[in-house]
């Protein structure tokens, strides 16, 4: 099955500095990857995604970028803000009836 | 739409008793997952349904772990017998298919003495 590794597990910026997120999957056939943002004591909710007709993708502050040669894709937050800091959870999917996979999380801290 | 249903929303219960924790999708949705989520573990899917079927339960734990959606409204999740161990946070989530957005409930968060 599906396998997303996400890196960094932790990461610290300061307010105006901009974030980066990358992951990894492994099975070639995945075509839709989606990023969820988790708030302390809230639910994941989804908060961009990809799909593998696209390189790029951006909405404000936040961007995506996929390179489906190499398996990976990443998740840019720029001009970063106290309320930014949140875990952030990749994944990927093949669509359709096969399951979304999830990786494993980056707790971003925005230092004001 | 209320968007997903969970209840209880927090349940306190002392070792070797049953749980039954509860979940309705959205409607319209055709799939329903279930996970748990520790600091230690992260968020782990334990078992997903589509059109009321389980697809895969693989990352059920247990045998203590069983589910059940017995219609498109509603579905549960069991623990029986209880452990510490099983503290944690439980999240249900429905998508329109497998593959799709996944919108999460609210979670009930477990503790078991």
């Amino acid at each position: 099955g599906e396998n997303v590794e996400q890196h960094p597990s932790t990461l610290s910026v300061q307010e105006g500095d901009s974030a980066v997120i990358k992951c990894t999957y492994s099975d070639s056939a995945s075509n839709y990857f989606p990023w969820y943002k988790q708030e302390l004591g809230k639910r994941p909710q989804l908060i961009i995604d990809i799909r593998s007709n696209v390189g790029e993708k951006k909405d404000q502050r936040i961007a995506v970028t996929l390179n489906k040669t190499a398996k990976h894709f990443s998740l840019h937050i720029t001009e970063t803000q106290p309320e930014d800091s949140a875990v952030y959870f990749c994944a990927a999917s093949m669509g359709g009836y096969q399951k979304v996979t999830f990786g494993t999380g980056t707790k971003l801290q925005v230092i004001p | 739409d209320a968007g997903v249903i969970q209840s209880p929303r927090h349940e306190v219960t002392e070792m070797g008793q049953e749980v039954t924790l509860r979940c309705k999708p959205i409607s319209g949705h055709n799939s329903l997952f279930w996970y748990r989520q520790t600091m230690m573990r992260g968020l782990e899917l334990l078992i997903y349904f589509n059109n009321n079927v389980p697809i895969d339960d693989s990352g059920m734990p247990e045998d203590r772990f069983s589910a059940k959606m017995p219609n498109a409204s509603f579905s549960t999740l069991k623990i029986q017998p209880s452990e510490p161990r099983d503290s944690a946070v439980y999240f249900c989530a429905s998508s329109p298919s497998p593959g799709g957005e996944q919108f999460f409930g609210p979670g009930t968060r477990l503790t078991v003495l």
